[in-house]
Order: C-alpha cells, then sequence, then structure tokens
C-alpha cells in the first residue's frame, strides 16, 4: 500500500515569513495530493489539492508543488499570520476511495 | 446543504453502554467513511461505504459497526468500549476525489 512521510513534524515560523512543509510517496498511481488544515479541536479542512498532471497550483498564499518523478510534493505559504497556526496534513490516493495521510506538521507562527 | 454533519458533538459512555454516532451528507457523495483520530495525529481510517455496500474494513475491532441505511446517512454503533477508544471519531464523504470531513465527535469512554 501507499505510505506518504512528512517532516517536519513541527515549524515556528515568525509572522510575515514563509512556511514549507513537505510530503514523499511511495506508489506511483497516486494521482491526487490534498492538503488538510486542522485548527484545534476542529474538523480537517481541504485548504488546497493537487493532481498528478499539474506541477504546480496556487490559491493566494497558499501553493503546491508536485515532483513526480521525485515522488514529493510540498506545501508554502507566504506571509504567515498568526491564524495560520495549526497542524497540516498532506494526503495522497489513486482511486479516491483511500486517503493515505501524512503524520502532520505542527506550524506556530509567531506574533 | 453543502456540509457534513455529525451527531452528537461529545459523548461520554461507560465500558458498558450501547450508543451511536450519526453522520449525514445530502451532497450526494458516493463514498463516506469513519475515522478514528489522536490528538495531533492523522486521521485513521476505520471503514469505507462506497455506493451504500462497505467497501473497507480496516481490520476495526467488533465492538463498532458500521451500519450506512441510506446514500445520505451513515451510523457506528458502539459496544463495549475501552477506554483507549476515547478520541475524535470523524465522517467524511467524497466527491470525485474531494473528501470533506464533518465536525467530529469527541468520544470519552470511562
Amino acid at each position: 500500500g501507499e505510505n506518504v512521510e512528512q517532516h517536519p513534524s513541527t515549524l515556528s515560523v515568525q509572522e510575515g515569513d514563509s512556511a514549507v512543509i513537505k510530503c514523499t510517496y511511495s506508489d506511483s498511481a497516486s494521482n491526487y495530493f490534498p492538503w488538510y488544515k486542522q485548527e484545534l479541536g476542529k474538523r480537517p479542512q481541504l485548504i488546497i489539492d493537487i493532481r498528478s498532471n499539474v506541477g504546480e497550483k496556487k490559491d493566494q498564499r497558499i501553493a503546491v508543488t508536485l515532483n513526480k518523478t521525485a515522488k514529493h510534493f510540498s506545501l508554502h505559504i507566504t506571509e504567515t499570520q498568526p491564524e495560520d497556526s495549526a497542524v497540516y496534513f498532506c494526503a495522497a490516493t489513486d482511486t479516491g476511495n483511500q486517503f493515505y495521510f501524512g503524520t502532520g506538521t505542527s506550524l506556530t507562527v509567531i506574533p | 446543504d453543502t456540509e457534513v454533519t455529525q451527531t452528537p458533538k461529545h459523548l461520554v459512555m461507560g465500558m458498558t453502554n450501547k450508543k451511536s454516532l450519526k453522520c449525514e451528507q445530502h451532497m450526494g457523495h458516493r463514498a463516506m467513511y469513519w475515522y478514528k483520530q489522536k490528538a495531533k495525529k492523522p486521521p485513521e481510517l476505520m471503514f469505507v461505504y462506497s455506493y451504500e455496500k462497505l467497501s473497507i474494513n480496516e481490520s476495526v475491532p467488533s465492538r463498532f459497526s458500521p451500519e450506512c441505511p441510506n446514500s445520505s446517512l451513515l451510523n457506528l454503533h458502539l459496544h463495549a468500549l475501552q477506554p483507549e477508544d476515547s478520541a475524535l471519531y470523524l465522517c467524511a464523504s467524497t466527491a470525485g476525489n474531494e473528501q470533506f470531513f464533518g465536525p467530529g465527535t469527541r468520544l470519552t469512554v470511562l
């Protein structure tokens, strides 16, 4: 089955700086890669996703890049704000039936 | 209606109790899921229903029993749980590849 690794497990940045979270996957059949943000006590929320036929996708301050050859994808958050503080999970799936999650990154943005 | 709902929000139960968690979505999504989540850990897949049929059971103990009465509803029946079963139980549904989570039920087993 698929194995998704995520780094770092914790990340602290100053407000206004950029944050980068990286994930690798093992199954070349995986073709959809979502990122979820989970605030304390709340549900995971889909913040951005990328499909395997695309190398990069951007939505305001958030971007995701995918390198299919190396089997890794990354989340980039620019101009970080305190409300970006949360746990972020990457995931991978091939069929959309079973999602394989990374272990999570706890991001703290220091005002 | 564009979200997944879950009831109850919180549940405290003893090890001899029987209770049920409920999940509902009216988005016409084909697949529905139960996940268990411990603090700051990723969601751990328990069950997947696809077109109202159980398609994945991740070797979950029989004290957890899922049920999908129709395409909009998903239940999780709980019986004789252990304290280590205390967690956030998340329901999710999928449209294409996009997965949407409900707010979860915070379960405490005493």
